[in-house]
């Protein structure tokens, strides 16, 4: 089944404490994205990813790393979370850069505390 | 910055239409999406439409696209209560990114 999958789904953590938040798909797609959700401030992009060790900031890139090592995977690391990065965060990829869907993964919803 | 903004809530009857609307920055958008969101879920795709285009029909689904105004809409007909979700737009990167700007979504609530 094709599918952008994302680990963990749930986290609660502490400031400063250093967390990875894993992103995989199995479509072959070249382009990869990690957008947080906040109300009333819709999806924000992070950082992406047009091909393998290809990354460029998004609109809210503060506080956040990146790597794009191989092709399926697309992992966020945040090297010492704080409070404001409490968020939903999702990764999704595509095929093509535009002119058709993005596969979004199921999210990940971050606490820091 | 670029800007796309929506209002934030819609609540509409079952069977009635719901228009969802959508004001967009960057008049050289190639491409306009409308993603939706169930509670709990990941986006998916609703539909898109070409800038060339004016207006795009699928089903229950009309986008309406003005370009002088830069201005979208969704129309959705016969709404349902399964259309309660929030519904993004968005707008194509520019060329040569893959920097995606969202709407805030809007909330469309439907009352049975």
């Amino acid at each position: 089944e094709a599918q952008v999958t994302q680990n963990p789904r749930y986290l609660i953590t502490v400031t400063g404490k250093k967390l990875t938040v894993t992103c995989s798909q199995n479509m072959n797609h070249e382009y990869m994205s990690w957008y947080r959700q906040d109300p009333g401030l819709g999806l924000r992009q992070i950082y992406y990813s047009m091909n393998v060790e290809v990354t460029d900031k998004g609109d809210v890139p503060e506080g956040y790393k990146v790597s794009r090592k191989e092709k399926r995977n697309f992992p966020l690391i945040l090297e010492s979370p704080s409070p404001n990065q409490t968020s939903l965060y999702f990764c999704a990829s595509s095929l093509k850069r535009q002119g058709e869907t993005q596969y979004f993964g199921p999210g990940t919803r971050l606490l820091v505390l | 910055g670029e800007d796309v903004e929506q209002s934030l809530f819609l609540s509409v009857r079952e069977g009635d239409s719901s228009v969802i609307n959508c004001t967009y920055t960057d008049s050289s958008s190639t491409y306009l999406y409308w993603y939706k969101q169930e509670p709990g879920a990941g986006l998916q795709l609703l539909t898109y439409i070409f800038s060339n285009m004016d207006m795009k029909q699928d089903q229950r689904l009309t986008v309406l696209l003005n370009k002088k105004d830069k201005h979208l809409s969704l129309r959705i007909a016969d709404t349902q209560t399964g259309d309660s979700a929030i519904y993004f737009c968005a707008e194509s990167p520019p060329s040569g990114t893959y920097k995606y700007i969202f709407g805030t979504g809007t909330r469309l609530k439907v009352l049975a």
